[in-house]
């Protein structure tokens, strides 16, 4: 069965950085892209941006470019997002998702079941 | 970008009754050359992750009840619910796939209990 399993909950001060692990599992981790999504307290869902696991090409969101790298480990089939310059907007539930379907386009599934980040002094 | 819009906001809906969310795209999505929209449904409950519904507009998900239809083409769609029931009680977002590099979501719809 395929899982997607994050790393824990992280507080973090403004201006410091952080990095979301996405462990897979279940399928061939080079065969399937990898997004990650982002839900402030209340709101909705954000799309930030994606790897390709197979040959580590990235595409970001304008809103994310410069500040949010998404990298991974191939021996580990995981994948990381890593957030700097922190603001406290940036407080939100990341979660990564798999596409459903080889490939570079499709929906999302399944979802890791999400790491909250706080950014607070 | 593709901006997805969703109406309305919010809905509140009797048991049983019928519930009508819908979506439009500034730009359409539908890939003529396999004539599919690129077009997902996604239901999330509190405290848990985003979970599929439909895809390709109008493709329901394995396991996901009869109740919920997808429709619509090019730039305007709906996600039906026929017959609510109280466990349907969530936030639903549409999302479109069809710019392959930019990914984006309607801003989620809150169905609720009438």
């Amino acid at each position: 069965q395929v899982h997607l399993v994050q790393s824990g909950a992280e507080v973090k001060m403004p201006g410091a950085s952080v990095k979301v692990s996405c462990k897979a599992s279940g399928y061939t981790f080079t065969n399937y892209i990898i997004h990650w999504v982002r839900q402030a307290p209340g709101q909705g869902l954000e799309w930030m941006g994606w790897i390709n696991t197979g040959n580590g090409n990235t595409k970001y969101s304008q809103k994310f470019q410069g500040r949010v790298t998404i990298t991974r480990d191939t021996s580990a089939s995981t994948v990381y997002m890593e957030v700097s310059s922190l603001r406290s907007e940036d407080t939100a539930i990341y979660y990564c998702a798999r596409v459903a379907a080889a490939g570079i386009v499709g929906w999302f599934d399944p979802w890791g079941q999400g790491s909250l980040v706080t950014v607070s002094s | 970008d593709i901006v997805m819009t969703q109406s309305p906001d919010s809905l509140a809906v009797s048991l049983g009754e019928r519930a009508t969310i819908n979506c439009k795209s500034s730009q359409s999505v539908l890939y003529s050359s396999n004539n599919k929209n690129y077009l997902a449904w996604y239901q999330q409950k509190p405290g848990q992750p985003p979970k599929l519904l439909i895809y390709w507009a109008s493709t329901r998900e394995s396991g996901v009840p009869d109740r919920f239809s997808g429709s619509g083409s090019g730039t305007d769609f709906a996600l039906t619910i026929s017959s609510l029931q109280a466990e349907d009680v969530a936030v639903y977002y549409c999302q479109q796939y069809y710019s392959t590099l930019i990914y984006t979501f309607g801003q989620g719809t809150k169905l609720e209990i009438k």
